[in-house]
């Protein structure tokens, strides 16, 4: 199947800071990255719909200013925690579909741990 | 609303047993619909797709959809320890955005 990565796997960081986490397809382009959150023992919780060379589009209850999305390329799409504080820390992935057909599946990347102190 | 609903379980069965997942879904409007397994720690990685109403077989593998009854279902057969993990059901409508709405997920123990 299709491989998507993302760095850094782990990050530990202090409140206030600001923390980057990049997805990427490796082996497809993808005019479409989605990024999701995960609290233990929770389901995944989208949290954007990201289109190359356009706005984010957020789900309900999400700040767009704290969770900054740039999808700049057909392969790359960053999101950026803002001051970031304690309830933030949670398991974020972000997936890419392969195509732009409704039928076209999503792969996940590998997720990014993020832990805030 | 759109939900999409699973038995959190843990659901347990014997290894070489036939391990059988559930999942419900409210939105007649959902067109394509996932199975994904999800091992603790890791992102959830794909098994198998469905569009179409009835059976769909990959290896051990079979989801069974039924649109009337907004129905859809993983079998595993000759289930092994190394398939105990959280299995997540997801769809989504006939859309070019394809959002994928989760399930809360089923946790399956295959015990030796």
């Amino acid at each position: 199947g299709a491989v998507v990565s993302q760095h850094p796997s782990r990050v530990i960081c202090k409140s206030g800071t600001s923390v980057k986490i990049e997805c990427r397809s490796l082996d497809f382009q993808a005019t479409t990255m989605f990024w999701y959150r995960q609290f233990p023992k929770q389901s995944l919780m989208l949290m954007a719909t990201s289109n190359e060379g356009s706005k984010a589009t957020y789900e309900q209850g999400v700040e767009k200013d704290k969770f900054l999305i740039n999808h700049a390329s057909l392969t790359l799409s960053t999101l950026t925690v803002t001051s970031a504080h304690p309830e933030d820390s949670s398991f974020y992935i972000c997936s890419a579909k392969t195509g732009g057909s409704w039928t076209d599946t999503q792969y996940f990347g590998p997720g990014t741990r993020l832990t805030v102190l | 609303q759109k939900e999409v609903e699973q038995n959190s379980g843990p659901l347990s069965v014997p290894e070489g047993a036939i391990a059988s997942l559930n999942c419900t879904y409210s939105d007649r409007g959902s067109q394509s619909f996932f199975w994904y397994r999800q091992y603790s720690g890791k992102s959830p990685e794909l098994i198998m797709f469905i569009y179409s109403n009835g059976d769909k077989e990959d290896g051990r593998f079979t989801a069974q959809l039924n649109k009337a009854s907004q129905y859809v279902s993983l079998l595993i057969r000759d289930s092994q320890p190394s398939d105990s993990a959280t299995y997540l059901c997801a769809v989504t409508e006939n859309n070019a955005g394809n959002m994928l709405t989760f399930g809360g997920g089923t946790r399956l123990m295959v015990k030796p």
